[in-house]
């Protein structure tokens, strides 16, 4: 068990709409990762987020956000939601802002476009 | 575009072999980590490297950091049928990022 919790585990919606991943951090991590996981991008990195301010963006498109709340815990929303959305969304956490350090990944939250 | 590049893509043996899997890079790196990803399960650490090391060891998990050739080996000793999983390397080159590889998909035969 890594202490780092996702929900929900599953998700499936319709194209157009908006939905809302959650994530808890490792007890006493500050800094919060998102990835995408799907087949043919491999595992990319979204956004970061250390002790409530962004810290780093990746390939986070436009109809993504997110935001890192006063008890650490974060959430990802994706609006306008595309079949190519469909994929896994991780979460990850860590100690520092530095990513010279391990990332405790989450389970991830399986989300389905129909 | 990833930053590392696994090899091979898949790799088969059976239970008590040694598995190694290869990591190339294209800038220079702070660090590298591998991960290990069960099926349906998140990554898990695995070792951490740093580009002032060449070697280490963790239980029976070697890595080796090769900076002048920028690549990395990972090597699991005796493997067991548990091992059965994919593998990513992952580079940190500055600032907070890590940059994931594909991955080996490794399976380890009863």
């Amino acid at each position: 068990d890594s202490g780092v919790t996702q929900t929900p585990k599953h998700l499936i919606t319709a194209t157009g709409q908006r939905v809302t991943l959650r994530c808890s951090p490792r007890s006493g991590d500050l800094s919060v990762y998102w990835y995408q996981q799907s087949l043919d991008q491999g595992l990319q990195f979204l956004i970061q987020y250390y002790n409530g301010e962004e810290r780093a963006k990746g390939n986070i498109l436009e109809r993504f956000s997110a935001q890192q709340f006063p008890d650490l815990h974060s959430e990802l929303n994706l609006s306008s939601l595309e079949l190519g959305d469909s994929a896994l969304y991780f979460c990850a956490s860590s100690v520092g802002a530095r990513s010279n350090q391990p990332q405790h990944f989450g389970d991830g939250t399986r989300l389905s476009i129909l | 575009s990833q930053q590392g590049e696994e090899d091979p893509q898949a790799l088969s043996i059976q239970e008590g072999e040694n598995a190694t899997m290869n990591c190339s890079y294209k800038t220079s790196i702070n660090n590298l980590q591998w991960y290990r990803q069960n099926s349906g399960r998140g990554l898990v650490h695995l070792i951490l490297i740093r580009s002032n090391e060449r070697e280490k060891h963790s239980g029976r998990l070697r890595v080796t950091l090769d900076t002048s050739k920028k690549s990395s080996s990972l090597l699991i000793t005796a493997s067991r049928a548990a091992d059965t999983a994919s593998y990513f390397c992952a580079t940190e080159t500055s600032g907070s990022r890590l940059t994931f590889g594909e991955g080996t998909q490794l399976t380890v035969n009863p």
